[in-house]
């Protein structure tokens, strides 16, 4: 299973985009790249996916490098609302073999 | 979107006694569940796997006696944490997937539910 690293925090302004890196040197073949968002005292929230390239969605874009040994969440915009933490999650979740190891996450914090 | 949802979201029990949580998946069949626990300031940690019909999958390190799962309906999964102590009072929390987000591997999670143990 693919380890990852992420910053512990960060600290943004309102109307900023942010840019939350993850490296994942050991990442597999069949590994997607997966980040979730959770607030305190809530499940951990579905962002986006992705497997190489770019991908965009109604709330963020992934950035993957050709190598993929990294992804950059890229959130458009930030708002108070968005202060949670953000794990970013590396593994082949088809089948049975759906185990994924989180770590800490970075802590985002939105100020006004 | 899938919606999975855990009952209680938060219980206080006395020492000794079992508690047992309920996650179900409201409009979708899970063939899949998966029970996390989350200590304060730090990351989930996979407690067991959950599939319809048969027994759990325990982690390493979890005791299966003292953490219950029964996964007897494809929308109903339950935790029940048995002779609690205050070392057991955590933050647990379940996820399913779909059939149809299985290739993408999508968890939907629970609300999460607290348990204090006094």
């Amino acid at each position: 299973l693919a380890k990852t690293t992420q910053p512990i925090s960060m600290d943004s302004y309102e109307g900023q985009e942010v840019n939350i890196t993850c490296s994942h040197n050991n990442i597999a073949t069949n590994d997607y790249i997966t980040w979730y968002q959770q607030f305190p005292s809530q499940g951990p929230r579905f962002i986006i996916q992705g497997y190489k390239t770019k991908v965009t969605n109604e709330v963020a874009s992934l950035f993957i490098p050709a190598d993929r040994k990294s992804s950059t969440l890229s959130l458009p915009r930030v708002s108070l609302s968005d202060t949670a933490v953000y794990y970013c999650l590396v593994g082949d979740m088809t089948g049975n073999n759906r185990k994924l190891i989180w770590g800490l996450g970075t802590s985002l914090a939105v100020n006004p | 979107g899938a919606v999975v949802s855990q009952h209680p979201s938060w219980v206080i029990c006395k020492s000794g006694t079992s508690v047992k949580i309920e996650c179900r998946s409201l409009d979708f069949q899970a063939t899949t569940m998966f029970w996390y626990r989350q200590f304060p300031k730090q990351s989930l940690m996979l407690m067991a796997t959950s599939n319809e019909g048969s027994k759990a999958t325990y982690e390493q390190g979890v005791e299966k006696d003292k953490f219950l799962i029964n996964h007897a309906s494809l929308t109903l999964s339950t935790l029940t944490v048995t002779s609690a102590h205050p070392e057991d009072s955590s933050f647990y929390i379940c996820s399913a997937t779909t059939v149809a987000a299985e290739n993408t591997g999508e968890l939907f999670f629970g609300e999460g539910s607290r348990l204090t143990v006094l």
